[in-house]
């Protein structure tokens, strides 16, 4: 009964070469997240949508775009990692972007930079 | 300063015993406040809500104190299942639903 899914579960990507983290849900919220997680660190928000509007973080580097085609998935691209792109992301979805509501997150990409 | 502060740990707790950590928010406005649990390599999830009046989920406790500005969290009668870290997790309205995240109180029950 997965609500929030995340492929894949592991990436494995070069230094420089483009990658495309995906995230879907079965629960019909309208907001969207993907957070950054490094070892040993507290979950950073990179950019959310909340239905098609997009809402970057201002310190997300541009290397990072995000993609949401239609309610249910919303995909991360990173153009060209970097070694320091090594971490965790998480996808995490709410019913709404009200102060409150509770954040629901997929089991995360672990990513690799070779 | 950061906006959420907790204490690393790791706090070594014996099965059965009782152990309570703290988290201490900057922000007067903050408005909702969470206690997640992260497992090893796994997503954060939501423990409990904290609430102005304080709530109990079976062996856990979850207090807030806004004029000091931090919330609590005790757990009672650890088992060794309760080893994990532990999130404190706060948002304000007028970021909307952006969590912020402390960067986690490790908590280890052992034997």
């Amino acid at each position: 009964d997965a609500m929030v899914i995340q492929n894949p579960r592991y990436q494995v990507t070069q230094f420089g070469k483009p990658v495309t983290l995906s995230c879907s849900q079965t629960l019909n919220h309208n907001v969207m997240y993907w957070y950054q997680q490094k070892s040993s660190q507290a979950p950073k928000l990179l950019f959310h949508y909340y239905d098609k509007d997009f809402n970057n973080e201002a310190d997300t580097p541009d290397n990072f775009q995000s993609r949401r085609p239609n309610t249910s998935f919303c995909f991360l691209d990173i153009r060209s990692p970097g070694l320091g792109d090594a971490a965790m992301y998480l996808c995490a979805t709410s019913r709404d972007p009200g102060a409150g509501e509770t954040q629901y997150f997929g089991p995360g990409t672990r990513l690799l930079v070779l | 300063r950061k906006e959420v502060e907790q204490d690393p740990g790791p706090f070594n707790v014996p099965e059965g015993a009782t152990v309570a950590f703290n988290c201490t928010y900057s922000n007067s406005a903050s408005q909702s406040f969470f206690w997640y649990r992260q497992d090893c390599r796994k997503e954060p999830k939501l423990l409990m809500s904290v609430y102005s009046s304080g709530n109990e989920d079976g062996r856990f406790t979850a207090q807030l104190n806004r004029a000091s500005q931090y919330i609590s969290l005790l757990i009672r009668d650890s088992k060794l299942s309760d080893s994990a870290t532990y999130l404190c997790v706060v948002n304000r309205k007028a970021a909307g639903n952006k969590l912020t995240f402390g960067g986690g109180t490790r908590v280890l029950v052992k034997p």
